[in-house]
């Protein structure tokens, strides 16, 4: 049980286009999910908490312009990098908290996604 | 802003061997987690120890936590060349809506 899907596993895109990333639980459901992004060999950064049906809360220094997080449903919570630059381009990789399995502190991850902006 | 730093970044053992990890955090935290993370994959959620204890087993997985020294340790006992990852620590601290604050992470390299 609780598994965290993650589509696309990777993209690549043209500089100045939105790219949109899923993050879904798929036998639980998480009322309240993370983005994280990680540069090689680098440890895991918060970028936001996403909250089902309330906004997210970003984390100081993410623009919430940049990157649009919807939390529409208790098992699907998107990521869109509007107007992608190659810095932008790193592995993003969502959680989701299983409330009524384990302890509630653990968090599940994703597979990730790997975004080449070009 | 990280709040664990683990050490050695690095480390690589033949198979059989012990494998040790330590991690150091800043803050008083609620819950101290390790992960695994195989290369470009998401992260698997090992194992969790709370600041009320002081050490425990999973597996080959031995896990300590001294909260006056603010420090954990992750064993590996009998290593396996599948166990080759990555590794971080992860703190929890604050209330219902904690989160969780990665350290910079070790490698392990397992030799077959």
């Amino acid at each position: 049980g609780a598994v965290v899907s993650q589509h696309p596993s990777w993209v690549i895109c043209k500089s100045g286009t939105s790219v949109k990333i899923e993050c879904r639980s798929l036998d639980f459901q998480a009322t309240t999910m993370f983005w994280y992004r990680q540069f090689p060999k680098q440890s895991l950064m918060l970028m936001a908490t996403s909250n089902e049906g309330s906004k997210a809360t970003y984390e100081q220094g993410v623009e919430k312009d940049k990157f649009l997080i919807n939390h529409a449903s208790l098992t699907l919570s998107t990521l869109t990098v509007t107007s992608a630059h190659p810095e932008d381009s790193s592995f993003y990789i969502c959680s989701a908290r299983n409330p009524s399995g384990g302890a509630a502190e653990t968090q599940y991850f994703g597979p990730g996604t790997r975004l080449l902006v070009l | 802003s990280q709040q664990g730093e683990e050490d050695p970044q690095a480390l690589s053992i033949q198979e059989g061997e012990n494998a040790t990890m330590n991690c150091s955090y800043k803050t008083s935290i609620n819950n101290l987690q390790w992960y695994r993370q195989n290369s470009g994959r998401g992260l698997v959620h090992l194992i969790l120890i709370r600041s009320n204890e002081r050490e425990k087993h999973s597996g080959r997985l031995r896990v300590t936590l001294d909260t006056s020294k603010k420090s954990s340790s992750l064993l590996i006992t009998a290593s396996r060349a599948a166990d080759t990852a990555s590794y971080f620590c992860a703190t929890v601290s604050g209330g219902a809506n904690s989160k969780l604050t990665f350290g910079k992470g070790i490698t392990l390299s397992v030799r077959p």
